[in-house]
């Protein structure tokens, strides 16, 4: 059973750019989570979505979207790219079924921005 | 505003001794507290989690204990040995936030030889 996988692994990008990075959530979930782990601290939540739609949002500037499939693989994209969004992405899945709240987290894309 | 308050920032035990990591939080819609260990250049891997209803969960030798009147919840870890060495981040999930955490900043452990 894989579990949460993302790519790539790493990516060096020039401020300015816009980046995509992608998901595909652990077997049987439905509902991916996107976090930005700056060096040293940890994961902040920028969104979820679930069924399609981003159904809510950390603190995190409109440069920041997603979008999610009907096989619930999700991706993340950055526009505009400035030196302080250089991080560890980190996707999470989850099933929204009741009672459940685990996530579950991939090896995240490391982001570097000149 | 930081939600979920987390020390020591690093912590340095003997091999079988016992590592102990705290976090305190004030948002009372928290109902599901898990703890997550990572390793560098990996993700978060959930280590054991605990609901509000009950004041400790053990597995293994990870043990929460949990205070709800004084909003704390704090990791043991019994017997620490040299592959327990990782970043233990503790989170907490609001019951309306869809299962969204919000982690405290980490504690480095380091578990001596």
């Amino acid at each position: 059973d894989a579990g949460v996988t993302q790519s790539p692994t790493h990516l060096i990008k020039t401020r300015g750019q816009q980046v995509t990075l992608r998901c595909s959530p652990k077997s049987g979930h439905d509902t991916v989570s996107w976090y930005q782990q700056a060096l040293g601290q940890g994961p902040q939540f920028i969104f979820q979505y679930y069924e399609e739609e981003e159904r809510q949002r950390g603190n995190f500037p409109d440069r920041f979207s997603g979008h999610q499939f009907p096989n619930y693989s999700s991706e993340l994209n950055v526009n505009a790219l400035l030196l302080g969004d250089s991080a560890l992405y980190l996707c999470a899945s989850s099933w929204a079924g009741h009672l459940s709240y685990e996530q579950y987290f991939g090896p995240g894309t490391r982001l570097t921005v000149t | 505003q930081q939600q979920v308050k987390q020390s020591p920032q690093s912590l340095i035990v003997q091999k079988g001794g016992i590592s102990i990591i705290n976090c305190a939080y004030e948002n009372t819609a928290f109902d599901y507290f898990p703890w997550y260990q990572q390793f560098p250049g990996k993700g978060p891997a959930l280590l054991i989690a605990i609901r509000p209803d009950v004041s400790e969960k053990k597995e293994g030798r990870f043990t929460i204990s949990f205070n709800k009147s004084a909003k704390q919840f704090s990791l043991h870890i019994m017997d620490s040995q040299p592959g327990d060495s990782a970043t233990y981040f503790c989170a907490a999930r609001a019951d309306s936030g869809y299962s969204t955490l919000t982690f405290g900043k980490g504690t480095m452990l380091l578990v001596s030889p």
